[in-house]
């Protein structure tokens, strides 16, 4: 079974630059989910799917990150414009049930 | 106060130690428990839930104490791979739909 995919690995970029991540989850898995993780840190939610609606959004920044999932798979993560603290790795997640499956994560470092 | 709190660590621990890490979290209408491991600079990986009665999977122990909202667990004899980040995770109440809080984490090197 495939896994979690996300393009791209790595991207850098300077502050006040506009970036997008992408993400393919699992087949099936109607949950997708968006994760911030910070050097040190433990990944922090960012947005929730249920399909293609938002299940929970409380702590994306929303006056610079935006998430959408039309077609109720694939999802982009936006970031407009970036700040040298949002410097740190994106992962996306899918799950069926309780079981979530992280992808390899997007490397985002901001100059 | 953080809602998932772990010991910082570094643990450095020889081959065929025992160790073991603790987890507090907050909420205490938290519904499920994890532990996730995590690899240098690879994504969380589960590596067992946690309930109530504890659970056992081969070398590892992890218990549930709910009174106390604390979580805990015991990796027996040590291996060289064991060497990760260890994730707490709690799925708090959030009106049906899966959430995962992370802790920080606690960092495991194993020496030979």
């Amino acid at each position: 079974e495939a896994g979690v995919a996300q393009s791209p690995r790595y991207k850098i970029i300077e502050k006040r630059q506009s970036v997008a991540f992408w993400c393919n989850p699992i087949s099936g898995h109607a949950t997708l989910y968006w994760y911030q993780q910070i050097l040190g840190q433990g990944p922090k939610l960012l947005i929730q799917f249920q399909n293609n609606g938002v299940v929970d959004d409380s702590q994306l920044p929303k006056d610079r990150f935006s998430a959408e999932r039309l077609k109720g798979v694939d999802s982009t993560l936006k970031i407009q414009p970036a700040k040298l603290e949002d410097s740190a790795v994106y992962l996306c997640a899918s799950s069926f049930g309780e079981m979530e499956f992280f992808g390899p994560g997007t490397r985002l470092t901001v100059l | 106060r953080k809602e998932v709190e772990q010991d910082p660590g570094p643990f450095n621990v020889p081959e065929g130690a025992t160790v073991a890490f603790n987890c507090t979290y907050s909420n205490s209408a938290s519904q499920s428990f994890f532990w996730y491991r995590q690899d240098c600079r690879k994504e969380p990986k589960l590596l067992m839930s946690v309930y109530s009665s504890g659970n056992e999977d081969g070398r590892f122990t992890a218990q549930l104490n709910r009174a106390s909202q604390y979580i805990s667990l015991l990796i027996r004899d040590s291996k060289l791979s064991d060497s990760a980040t260890y994730l707490c995770v709690v799925t708090p109440t959030s009106g049906g739909y899966n959430k995962l809080i992370f802790g920080a984490g606690t960092r495991l090197a194993v020496h030979p």
